[in-house]
């Protein structure tokens, strides 16, 4: 059974702070996704890391995905009130696309 | 943009009922799954469909939950007598293909089961 593990689990910083939180697993996964879930709605995809050691920019948000594809970071440059949510990772299972592995989410709240 | 539609957005039943569940995938889109989410725990996968059949499903999809793509567009997952335990979100994800590594999630359908 594949598991993913994020931390920080709750996180609560300033406006303006640097963060950055982590998905972490001891299996090889396909592909890692990022989501941000709101209360009470879906999780919405952020950005998809396919191979080993790539990195993807989202305007102030990056992610990596790890060289043995067993963990991703997600980093928040000069977060904003609007960055607040629930951030979740994603893995795609030993079926390539057919089974998503999520993490427990780190929950992020970032104050004015 | 497309997007992933479900319906109803809540759903309140009486245990031992049955309830079906209605999803619209992004309509070129040929994987679909359905994942659910009890209050404050982590989405779980449920089950994956692809060309009218179940091609992989969790251990949660018992007996009591059948899916369905009853016409070109709608898939629906049915629970035909619903528990306690079965209140929870439920999400439906399409994707392109069998490789794509991105799932578009739907908004989600909240039942609870009184």
């Amino acid at each position: 059974t594949q598991l993913l593990e994020q931390s920080p689990q709750f996180l609560s910083i300033q406006e303006g702070e640097n963060l950055t939180v982590y998905c972490n697993s001891s299996s090889v996964f396909s592909s890692l996704q990022w989501y941000r879930q709101e209360p009470g709605e879906g999780p919405v995809l952020l950005v998809t890391v396919v191979t080993g050691g790539e990195v993807k920019k989202l305007k102030r948000l990056t992610f990596q995905f790890g060289d043995a594809r067993k963990d991703s970071s997600l980093h928040i440059t000069a977060a904003q009130t609007g960055d607040t949510g629930l951030y979740l990772c994603a893995g795609a299972g030993d079926n390539y696309g057919q089974n998503f592995v999520f993490g427990p989410g780190t929950r992020l709240s970032v104050l004015p | 943009e497309p997007e992933v539609t479900q319906t109803p957005s809540h759903q309140v039943t009486q245990m031992g009922q049955e309830v079906i569940l209605r999803c619209v995938p992004i309509s070129n889109h040929l994987y679909f799954y359905w994942y659910r989410q009890i209050l404050g725990q982590k989405v779980e996968f449920l089950v994956s469909f692809y060309n009218n059949e179940i091609s992989e499903k969790s251990e949660i999809f018992d007996d009591q939950f059948s899916v369905e793509r009853p016409d070109g567009s709608n898939f629906t997952l049915k629970i035909r007598s619903t528990k306690l335990e079965d209140s929870a979100m439920y999400f439906c994800a399409s994707s392109a293909s069998i490789w794509s590594e991105t799932q578009y999630f739907g908004p989600g359908t909240r039942l609870l089961v009184l």
